[in-house]
Formats: C-alpha cells, sequence, structure tokens
C-alpha cells in the first residue's frame, strides 16, 4: 500500500498569512499513463470533505485562487497565498493512482 | 443540483450484519465511478470501497475485504455497501462520493450516516 504523510500534523496561523502543507508518498504516484493523480481535500468541522486540488495543482470548479498546489513524484506542497477565516479544518491528501486509494493523516489549520 | 444522501446507519453488534443506502440525484448515476470512504471518530478518512458504474469492478482494502461488499442499482440511482461481521474498528462515519474515474477524484460528497459497532 502507499502510505502518505503528511506535515505539519497542527499548523496555527495568522489570518491574511500564507500556509503550506507538505504530502509526501511511499512510492511515486505517477500512473502508467503518464498522470499523477495527487488531490488535496479540505473537511470543515462537522462537514464533509470537500475537494479543493486534483492532479497536483488542477483548482476545482468553485475552489478560490489563494489555494494552489504543487510537486512531483513522491512530493507535493498544498499553498494558501492568505488565510482566512473560513480556511479552518483539516486537509488530507490523497492519492488515486493504485488501489487502495489512501489518504494523509491530515493536516488541522488554525487561526492562532 | 448533484446530490448524495446516505442512510442505515445505527447501533450493531460486532458479527451483526447492516446495509448502508445511498441515493443520488442531478446527475447520471449509471455513468459514474462510486465510492466509500468512512472516519472513525475523531480520526482521519479511509477509502472502503469503490465499485465501476456499471457494477462489474470492485475494489476494497485489505481492512473489509470480505466482509464488505459494495454494490449499486442503476434503475434506482442506488449505491449499496453491505457490512457483514462488523467490528468496533468499523464503527464511523461512512460517506458516499462520486468517483470521477478519468482524474480520480471524490468530487461530490453525501453528508454521511453513522455506524455504531457495539454489545
Amino acid at each position: 500500500d502507499i502510505v502518505m504523510t503528511q506535515t505539519p500534523l497542527s499548523s496555527p496561523v495568522t489570518l491574511g498569512q500564507p500556509a503550506s502543507i507538505s504530502c509526501s508518498s511511499s512510492q511515486s504516484l505517477v500512473h502508467s499513463d503518464g498522470n499523477t493523480y495527487l488531490s488535496w481535500l479540505q473537511q470543515r468541522p462537522g462537514q464533509p470533505p470537500r475537494l479543493l486540488i486534483y492532479k497536483i495543482s488542477k483548482r476545482f470548479s468553485g475552489v478560490p485562487d489563494r489555494f494552489g498546489g504543487s510537486g512531483a513524484g513522491t512530493d507535493f506542497t498544498l499553498e494558501i497565498s492568505r488565510v482566512e477565516a473560513e480556511d479552518v479544518g483539516v486537509y488530507y491528501c490523497m492519492q488515486g493512482t493504485q488501489y487502495p486509494h489512501t489518504f494523509g493523516q491530515g493536516t488541522k489549520l488554525e487561526i492562532k | 443540483e448533484v446530490q448524495l444522501v446516505e442512510s442505515g446507519g445505527g447501533l450493531i453488534q460486532p458479527g451483526g450484519s447492516l446495509s448502508l443506502s445511498c441515493a443520488a440525484s442531478g446527475f447520471t448515476f449509471s455513468s459514474q465511478a462510486m465510492s466509500w470512504v468512512r472516519q472513525a471518530p475523531g480520526k482521519g478518512l479511509e477509502w472502503v470501497s469503490t465499485i465501476s458504474d456499471t457494477g462489474a469492478d470492485t475494489h476494497y482494502p485489505d481492512s473489509v475485504m470480505g466482509r464488505f461488499t459494495i454494490s449499486r442499482d442503476n434503475s434506482r440511482d442506488t449505491l449499496y455497501l453491505q457490512m457483514n461481521s462488523p467490528r468496533a474498528e468499523d464503527t464511523a462515519v461512512y460517506y458516499c462520493a462520486i468517483l470521477r474515474w478519468s482524474d480520480r477524484i471524490m468530487d461530490v460528497w453525501g453528508k454521511g450516516t453513522t455506524v455504531t459497532v457495539s454489545t
């Protein structure tokens, strides 16, 4: 199984400041079709998960452009350029390259 | 509006059985793969199963293989998860989600149904 490891597990951030979450996989997420199926999801308190980013850096419909993704191979990053109050929640990376699909442990974003 | 509504959760004894449903609306259900994902209390997300659009292909992690069965009725726009021989560690909120196969993304999620396995 591919193990997804996120750092940090908790991230206190000041409103208006940037935030960054890292995700590394135990093996390359490059599929034989050439795509890298790495996505990022946000889960606000009491809500189901919500898709933010897919295929490393593609922003999903309706996602604010302050969210961005980057990376390649086994190392990936979610960046929020200026954190807003509504960004509080837990962020997960997920790989869909290989079964079983696996998630990172989650990173809790909170406001200082 | 695309919508997924889970039902069927509740209290179940270890070794019993329970069937979850996910009613879909607002999209062509028979054209989309579907997944179940769960979240134990205070914990992260765990993928539980995926079924292809026709139902011909199914996938499970080792943690539920042989105990859980995913199925679908495309005539009723409904996804199911049959849970047999549940264990305490299966206690979780169970979400169904659309899996857009071309991008391997779960882009629409239901609100979830809670399953508690306990004596």
